[in-house]
C-alpha cells in the first residue's frame, strides 16, 4: 500500500516563475492538505481540499493556490516566486479522521 | 488561534538516558495533540497522538506523552535514548470541529544523542 507521494523531490526555479507541485493521497484517503516548511522551523498550513474544494486556508497570499482531482489527488501552485518561497512544501493525507495526517517526504523548492 | 511552544531547540542526551522533549499548547477548544519525527530529507512520521481519551499516550519506537491541561503540556519521553532516535521532533495541535485538520506546528527540537 503506497503512502503519501510528491513529486518532484526537488525543484529550482528563479523569482518570477511559476512552479507546480504534486502529491498523491495514501490509498482510501479523501483529504489533501498542504504545508510548507521553511528551514529551521515547523511546517506551516497552506490549506486543505476535500471533495475538489478548498475547504480551510491559512495565511498565504492568493499567489498560492491549489487544485484536487477527482481521483483525490492534489496540485501546489505557486505564482510570481519570490526568494522567501524556498522551503520544503509538504502533502498530507487524511481519511475519515480528517487530523490523523500522513505526510509524504516533500518536495524542496529553491528560488534563485 | 492556537499555538505550540517547543522548549529547548536543541537536546543533547546520551545513549541509554531519559528522552524528554518539551510541548506547551495553547487552544481555546479541547485539543487534539500529535507529535512527529522528521529525519533528514524525508517527511513527518506520526510518532503518537493524543485524541481526548487516555491522557498517557503510548507511540512507536518507546516513545510516549502525557496530557495535562493544568499545565497546558504534552512532553515526549523515553526511558532509554537510542543512536536511532537522534532526528528532528515536532508538537503540533489541532481540533476537531471547525479546523479539522489543519495542525499548527511548533518550530521543532533536534535530537542528539551521544555515544
Amino acid at each position: 500500500d503506497a503512502g503519501v507521494t510528491q513529486s518532484p523531490t526537488h525543484l529550482i526555479k528563479t523569482r518570477g516563475q511559476q512552479v507546480t507541485l504534486r502529491c498523491s493521497p495514501k490509498s482510501g484517503h479523501d483529504t489533501v492538505s498542504w504545508y510548507q516548511q521553511a528551514l529551521g522551523q515547523g511546517p506551516q498550513f497552506i490549506f486543505q481540499y476535500y471533495e475538489e474544494e478548498e475547504r480551510q486556508r491559512g495565511n498565504f497570499p492568493d499567489r498560492f493556490s491549489g487544485h484536487q482531482f477527482p481521483n483525490y489527488s492534489s496540485e501546489l501552485n505557486v505564482n510570481a516566486l519570490l526568494l522567501g518561497d524556498s522551503a520544503l512544501y509538504l502533502c498530507a493525507s487524511s481519511g475519515t479522521a480528517k487530523n490523523i495526517q500522513y505526510f509524504g517526504a516533500g518536495t524542496r523548492l529553491s528560488v534563485l | 488561534a492556537q499555538s505550540v511552544t517547543q522548549l529547548g531547540s536543541h537536546v543533547s542526551v546520551s545513549e541509554g538516558a531519559l528522552v524528554l522533549l518539551r510541548c506547551n499548547y495553547s487552544s481555546s477548544v479541547p485539543p487534539y495533540l500529535f507529535w512527529y519525527v522528521q529525519y533528514p530529507n524525508q517527511g513527518l512520521q506520526l510518532l503518537l497522538k493524543y485524541t481526548s481519551a487516555a491522557t498517557l499516550v503510548k507511540g512507536i519506537n518507546g516513545f510516549e506523552a502525557e496530557f495535562k491541561k493544568s499545565e497546558t503540556s504534552f512532553h515526549l519521553t523515553k526511558p532509554s535514548a537510542h543512536m536511532s532516535d537522534a532526528a528532528e521532533y515536532f508538537c503540533a495541535v489541532s481540533d476537531l470541529n471547525t479546523n479539522a485538520g489543519k495542525s499548527t506546528f511548533g518550530d521543532g527540537t533536534t535530537l542528539t544523542v551521544k555515544p
